[in-house]
């Protein structure tokens, strides 16, 4: 079974500094990777996926993330952060094919202080 | 990507009780998927839900305490059954398509 590890659970930073929020999985398959934004009081919104081709995938809100596959990692990044970015970030893979079930890590809570 | 919707939005019940979840989604989809997000924690899946078939429950969830059905290929119900405390949590429905989708959820608390 496929299962996935954040290895921040919360980060603090200032506005404009760079983000990097770490994400290793572990299966030996093919995989399809995502990262999950949860703004306080709101659902989960898919922020950006990876399934295949380019490695480095761009999402929504100036995100971007990178799959290293030799590392087991989706790292989530983002250049300058926002005070509006303070959330929930949830890393989560599935194996590749259809309707497979998504499994997700623990979370990152991120504060960014104006 | 598909619109789900889920009601109630949130409840409050007595422990010993039960409470239905109703997931509608707003195109046909295979397969419907349960999770569980407790106080500060992160998703945990319950059960995956195909259209004319028995939920297929994970470890440590049973069908007793989490009765599931799918009636058609647009709706899901999940009851949480016999609820103490430890119960209270946000329960959400998802459809996977490309990706995981979700509905608000449900905040339910047993008092």
């Amino acid at each position: 079974a496929q299962s996935v590890s954040q290895h921040n659970h919360h980060v603090i930073l200032s506005e404009a500094a760079s983000l990097e929020l770490g994400c290793n999985y572990s299966y030996g398959g093919t995989v399809n990777l995502f990262w999950y934004v949860q703004y306080p009081g709101q659902h989960l919104q898919l922020l950006l996926k990876y399934f295949s081709g380019d490695p480095l995938v761009k999402g929504i809100k100036g995100f971007e993330a990178e799959f290293i596959k030799s590392k087991f990692s989706f790292n989530l990044r983002k250049p300058s952060v926002q005070w509006s970015d303070t959330a929930e970030y949830f890393c989560a893979v599935s194996r590749s094919g259809g309707y497979q079930k998504v499994t997700f890590g623990t979370g990152t809570k991120l504060q960014v202080i104006p | 990507s598909a619109v789900i919707s889920q009601k109630p939005s949130r409840d409050i019940c007595q422990r010993g009780t039960s409470l239905t979840i109703q997931c509608q989604v707003d195109s046909q989809v295979t397969m419907m998927f349960w999770y569980r997000q407790q106080p500060g924690q992160s998703l945990t899946l319950i059960a995956t839900a195909n259209q004319g078939s028995e939920a297929t429950y994970e470890s440590g969830f049973v069908i007793d305490k989490f009765p599931i059905s799918r009636p058609n290929l647009t709706f899901s119900t999940l009851t949480v059954s016999n609820m103490s405390p430890e119960d209270s949590s946000i329960y959400l429905c998802s459809v996977e398509d490309l990706g995981a989708f979700f509905g608000q959820g449900t905040r339910l608390t047993v008092v």
